[in-house]
């Protein structure tokens, strides 16, 4: 079993639909999470950072953390053509389990069609 | 002005010579990686410098060998090209060691091996 599981996709929705992207992971050692947005060709940028369990929102994006599931979520609103692109998580904690290594999923790659 | 930039872009060679990929970032991070990048997107650490000093190194065959200058330059060597070594290498940079997640990537040396 991989630390942290992504599906890849792809998952297509038109123009302004909500989009859910989630990742799981086994070790409850992680603590800081984050999402990675990576468009064909170039390299990831981070998009959202969020410390342990709860919510946070950013425009149209919200990320939320369920510590309890080992669980988290990507949700955009309002998606846009210009949101096509891969999504990826990460995740890192504090040694000994998990040593600040960042722990990537495979990517999940979103199209959004006009 | 590139954050992180790394040259050349790319490269397309045969198996069994020898390549080189260069990097350097201005934001004044003290840590840099090289990731690796397969055809299914996932990225895979191969090698981390904190202020020119060697401080993560994955199982990697030793036909890659990183170079670190000064902290602002990561090089990456690779010998005897091997048709698996065809991805795309990233190179990153954060701040300090403790890597709570917030890279920035350069664009990508994408290597083609035939």
């Amino acid at each position: 079993q991989k630390e942290v599981e992504q599906d890849p996709g792809p998952l297509s929705v038109p123009e302004g639909a909500i989009v859910s992207l989630n990742c799981t992971y086994s070790n409850s050692a992680f603590q800081y999470f984050m999402w990675y947005r990576q468009y064909s060709r170039k390299g990831p940028e981070l998009l959202m950072y969020t410390y342990s369990s709860g919510n946070k929102e950013d425009g149209r994006f919200t990320a939320q953390v369920d510590k309890s599931s080992k669980y988290i979520s990507l949700f955009i609103r309002d998606s846009q053509p210009s949101d096509s692109a891969t999504y990826l998580c990460a995740m890192t904690g504090p040694p000994p389990n998990s040593n600040y290594q960042l722990i990537w999923g495979a990517g999940t790659k979103l199209i959004i069609k006009p | 002005d590139t954050a992180v930039s790394q040259t050349p872009k790319y490269l397309v060679t045969q198996m069994g010579n020898d390549k080189s990929i260069k990097c350097e970032q201005n934001l004044g991070h003290d840590t840099m990686y090289w990731y690796k990048q397969d055809s299914k997107k996932f990225l895979k650490i191969m090698f981390s410098y904190n202020n020119k000093e060697l401080i993560i190194n994955e199982t990697v065959p030793n036909r890659f060998s990183p170079k670190s200058p000064d902290k602002a330059h990561l090089n990456l060597h690779i010998n005897s090209l091997e048709l698996g070594d065809s991805a795309v290498y990233f190179c990153a940079s954060s701040y300090g060691t403790a890597n709570t997640g917030e890279l920035f990537f350069g664009e990508g040396s994408r290597l083609t091996v035939l």
